[in-house]
């Protein structure tokens, strides 16, 4: 079966510094891959997909990256932190039934 | 484009009562509907989808949705609410005349309180 893992499960970062957050997807291959972000516990917004190796695309311009050096793995990156980075991140991948698999998420604070 | 509307920001039921969780959405074409629950500090779980066929859709935890294309709706329900049900529902959508990518659209989100 396919399981879905991230991490760190929590982070509290300063203000400036960088991040690095890791998504990996097992039991699949050649997923299409999700970044999203959930703040104040409500509505996800897709930040970055991935439909293959390196193969990104963003939905919403910021100080974000994201990066994928294997098949079934998804980086989330910065080189500096805002306050307003802090919130609930969400790695997924699509099925083949199209519905979307989600980790168990990455809790990030900036200070 | 795509969206999806959750009119309800929380719902509140009676233990054992029935629930129902809205959702109407609009695509230029044919629509693959989803419902997904999330626990507090948890990811989002995959509950039922409706892609073709029945309008009647049967989910895991004894939860249903109903298809309405007329009125553009996908409501989530479940006969007898339980304690443990209570959480954050998100209705999506994706159109199906989407190209390989697959881009789905998420609803704000409802907050199910079920009261013992």
């Amino acid at each position: 079966s396919q399981t879905i893992h991230q991490w760190p499960a929590t982070l509290v970062q300063p203000v400036g510094s960088p991040l690095s957050l890791e998504c990996t997807v097992e039991g699949t291959s050649n997923p299409n891959l999700y970044w999203y972000r959930q703040a104040a516990g409500r509505g996800l917004q897709l930040l970055f997909y991935s439909v293959g190796i390196g193969q990104i695309s963003s939905e919403v311009p910021q100080n974000l990256s994201a990066s994928r050096p294997q098949d079934r793995q998804f980086i989330l990156s910065s080189k500096k932190l805002l306050l307003s980075d802090s919130g609930f991140y969400l790695c997924a991948w699509t099925g083949r039934g199209y519905e979307q698999y989600f980790g168990p998420g990455t809790r990030l604070t900036v200070t | 484009a795509q969206s999806v509307a959750q009119p309800e920001d929380q719902v509140n039921v009676a233990e054992g009562n029935p629930l129902t969780v809205k959702c109407t959405y609009s695509v230029s074409g044919n629509p693959y509907l989803f419902w997904y629950v999330q626990y507090p500090n948890r990811g989002l779980q995959f509950l039922l989808k409706y892609i073709t066929g029945d309008n009647l859709v049967k989910g895991s935890y004894g939860f249903e949705a109903e298809f309405n294309k007329s009125q553009t709706s996908f409501h989530l329900k479940k006969p007898s609410a339980l304690v443990s049900d209570s959480a954050l529902y998100f209705c999506a959508v994706r159109d199906q005349t989407s190209g390989g990518y697959q881009k789905v659209t998420f609803g704000t989100g409802t907050k199910l309180q079920v009261i013992p």
